[in-house]
């Protein structure tokens, strides 16, 4: 079964509103979770580290002021897209490694699609 | 830049044959090793984990790890057309902190 949840699984919001995007461990606890976005025919792409305690780390060309990121305890994190654009309209995953080991599996949510309009 | 290497296909076989997907890293200091499967439109889906030099067996899926000439790679036996999909080579690289680093993918279609 799914050790990963997300939520919404998808969403329509319109140009320059904010949506949040909830990212769960399931019977697990995560204490750094991954987000990432993939454009259609494209690979994943990192946005950023999410911490549980700490500030998320992200990858450059990502705007922290534009995504953010509270992992607000040890299975949940969000990502909050604020003023959304068309171009932000992409297809978001989250990850988080079961186990505390440095090279412990990663599982992936099931994604939420964004379509902002 | 630390980088993963896939050939991108797409790769075709025949129902019932046996798929060979490959891939090679950069960081010789890497240890753990991954392949996902992406079918369109889905979040990947955890295939197999290496973490150790030679072969791991799991149903059709069998890992291959070669840390000499930094290669991985995944066969799949008796091919189905359900495993049509994208296969991602993930690699966790020295100091990355648990960060994956992907492939681009191969585009697997099995062809009834």
């Amino acid at each position: 079964g799914a050790v990963v949840s997300q939520h919404p699984s998808w969403v329509i919001c319109k140009s320059g509103t904010s949506v949040k995007i909830e990212c769960r461990s399931l019977d697990f606890q995560a204490t750094t979770m991954f987000w990432y976005r993939q454009f259609p025919k494209q690979s994943l792409m990192l946005m950023a580290t999410s911490n549980e305690g700490s500030k998320a780390t992200y990858e450059q060309g990502v705007e922290k002021d534009k995504f953010l990121i509270n992992h607000a305890s040890l299975t949940l994190s969000t990502l909050t897209v604020t003023s959304a654009h068309p171009e932000d309209s992409s297809f978001y995953i989250c990850s988080a490694p079961m186990g505390l080991a440095g090279g412990s599996e990663q599982y992936f949510g099931p994604g939420t699609r964004l379509t902002v309009t | 830049q630390k980088e993963v290497e896939q050939n991108s296909g797409p790769l075709s076989v025949p129902e019932g044959a046996i798929a060979s997907l490959n891939c090679t890293y950069s960081d010789r200091g890497s240890q753990s090793f991954f392949w996902y499967r992406q079918y369109s439109g889905k979040s990947p889906e955890l295939i197999m984990s290496i973490y150790s030099n030679g072969d791991k067996e799991d149903g059709r899926f069998t890992a291959q790890l070669n840390k000499a000439s930094q290669y991985v790679s995944l066969l799949i036996r008796d091919s189905q057309p359900s495993d049509s999909a994208t296969y991602l080579c993930a690699v966790i690289s020295s100091g990355s902190a648990r960060q994956l680093t992907f492939g681009s993918g191969t585009q697997l279609t099995v062809l009834p």
